[in-house]
């Protein structure tokens, strides 16, 4: 099983400030890595697919790089609506698919 | 606009079991692979099960294997999880969810259904 470990847990950032995280795999998966955004009470929202590439309806200021073992998730300038957890997903080797642990990205 | 509907969840005593239910409408739900996954309060996200378009192709995360059985109905555009000898460790909103292109990553999910497995 690959496993996902997203770093930090919680990163405190100003509205308008860059904020940059982390994602690792135990093993490589290519770029089949996917980014999700969750808000409290809702459902995943998906981001990026294939590591790089901003799912339908994303603002730009959303970014993704890496691939094998490292990723990260760029998001430029932060908005008030992107305060959330955030999840990478591996769909390089699965069953099982599995995600990261989560980075919640909090006001400072 | 794409909608999945997850219904079903509840209350269930330890070795219950539970049937969910997940409508997709406003897709060609018989083209699209789909999943589940679950999520404990105040945790992360778990992979639970997915099946293929055509339901031929199914698996499972080792937790709920042989307990869990998925399945769908593709013409009455729904998606299904029999939750049998459930367990306080199910405890969890699951969310259905569709992946339009196979990749692998999902597109759309459910607002979840709320499963309390408690004595």
């Amino acid at each position: 099983e690959i496993v996902m470990t997203q770093s930090p847990a919680t990163l405190s950032v100003s509205p308008g400030e860059r904020a940059t995280l982390s994602c690792r795999a135990s093993q490589s998966v290519r770029s089949n890595l996917a980014w999700y955004q969750q808000k409290p009470g809702q459902a995943p929202r998906l981001l990026i697919f294939g590591a790089s590439t901003r799912a339908t309806g994303i603002p730009a200021r959303f970014s993704g790089s890496g691939s094998g073992t490292e990723f990260t998730l760029t998001i430029s300038s932060l908005q008030s609506e992107d305060f959330a957890v955030y999840y990478c997903q591996q769909y390089n080797d699965w069953p099982p698919l599995t995600f990261g642990g989560g980075t919640k990205v909090e006001i400072k | 606009e794409v909608q999945l509907v997850e219904s079903g969840g509840g209350l269930a005593q330890p070795g219950g079991s539970l049937r969910l239910s997940c409508a997709g409408s406003e897709f060609t739900f018989s083209s699209y692979e789909m999943t589940w996954v679950r999520q404990a309060l105040g945790k992360g996200l778990e992979w639970v099960s997915y099946i293929s378009a055509g339901g031929r192709t199914i698996h499972y995360a080792d937790s709920v294997k042989g307990r869990f059985t998925i399945s769908r109905d593709n013409a009455k555009n729904s998606l299904y999880l029999q939750m049998n000898r459930l367990r306080v460790e199910d405890t969890a909103v699951y969310y259905c969810a569709v992946s339009p292109y196979s990749g692998g990553w999902y597109d759309y999910w459910g607002q979840g259904t709320l499963v309390t497995v408690s004595s």
